[in-house]
């Protein structure tokens, strides 16, 4: 069975420009969960959709967005892009389960570098 | 002050040591905890994880969890030099579906 996938593994942009991330979660997942992860940082909680819908978010500013399609898979968009965007970007997905035991499972995610 | 605080390390240990890896997070809303374990470059992978007051084993890993002291744990038997990689510890806010990590804890085993 196929795991998290994210596509591109590596994205090169400058600043100002927009950034599309894209994810598939694990076939029967229905929440998808979008982290930051800059140097040094640690994993930011950016974004959570589930049923096609944005859930929770994280202390980030509007020009992170995304959206879930009906399939469940997801993307993240980055508008305005700055130099601090820079990050490996990781998606996880999970069952919609709020139970204590609610595991999410990580992609290989997408090395962002803007310049 | 952070949610979930750990010890950057690196923490080094020998080849067969039993290796100990603290967390102490702040939310008393935290029910869940999560160990993953990242490798240089690569995707957090999934430990461990424990929601109840005690210990947890499962093969060489055993979790730990103290809720009066707000305080997890995770312990490696027979370390490895293949465990060496960065542990991150997680906690999940009931009904957030929101993992909070760490900033992780290198760990270096040595043969």
């Amino acid at each position: 069975e196929a795991g998290v996938t994210q596509s591109p593994t590596h994205l090169i942009k400058t600043r100002g420009q927009q950034a599309t991330l894209r994810c598939s979660p694990i076939s029967g997942h229905t929440s998808v969960y979008w982290y930051q992860q800059a140097l040094g940082l640690g994993l930011q909680f950016l974004l959570w959709y589930d049923e096609g819908e944005e859930r929770n978010r994280g202390n980030f500013p509007p020009r992170f967005s995304g959206r879930q399609f009906p399939n469940y898979s997801s993307e993240l968009n980055v508008n305005a892009l700055e130099l601090e965007d820079s990050a490996l970007y990781l998606c996880a997905s999970s069952f919609r389960d709020r139970g204590l035991g609610n595991i999410q499972y990580f992609g290989a995610g997408t090395r962002l570098s803007v310049l | 002050q952070k949610e979930v605080e750990q010890n950057s390390g690196p923490l080094s240990v020998p080849e067969g040591a039993i290796a100990s890896l603290n967390c102490t997070y702040s939310d008393r809303g935290s029910q869940s905890f999560f160990w993953y374990r990242q490798y240089s470059g690569k995707s957090p992978e999934l430990i461990m994880f424990i929601y109840s007051n005690g210990d947890k084993e499962d093969g060489r890993f055993t979790a730990q969890l103290n809720k009066a002291s707000q305080y997890v744990s995770l312990l490696i038997r027979d370390s490895q030099p293949s465990d060496s990689a960065t542990y991150l510890c997680a906690s999940l806010v009931y009904n957030t579906d929101k993992l909070i990590f760490g900033t992780g804890t290198r760990l270096q085993v040595f043969p």
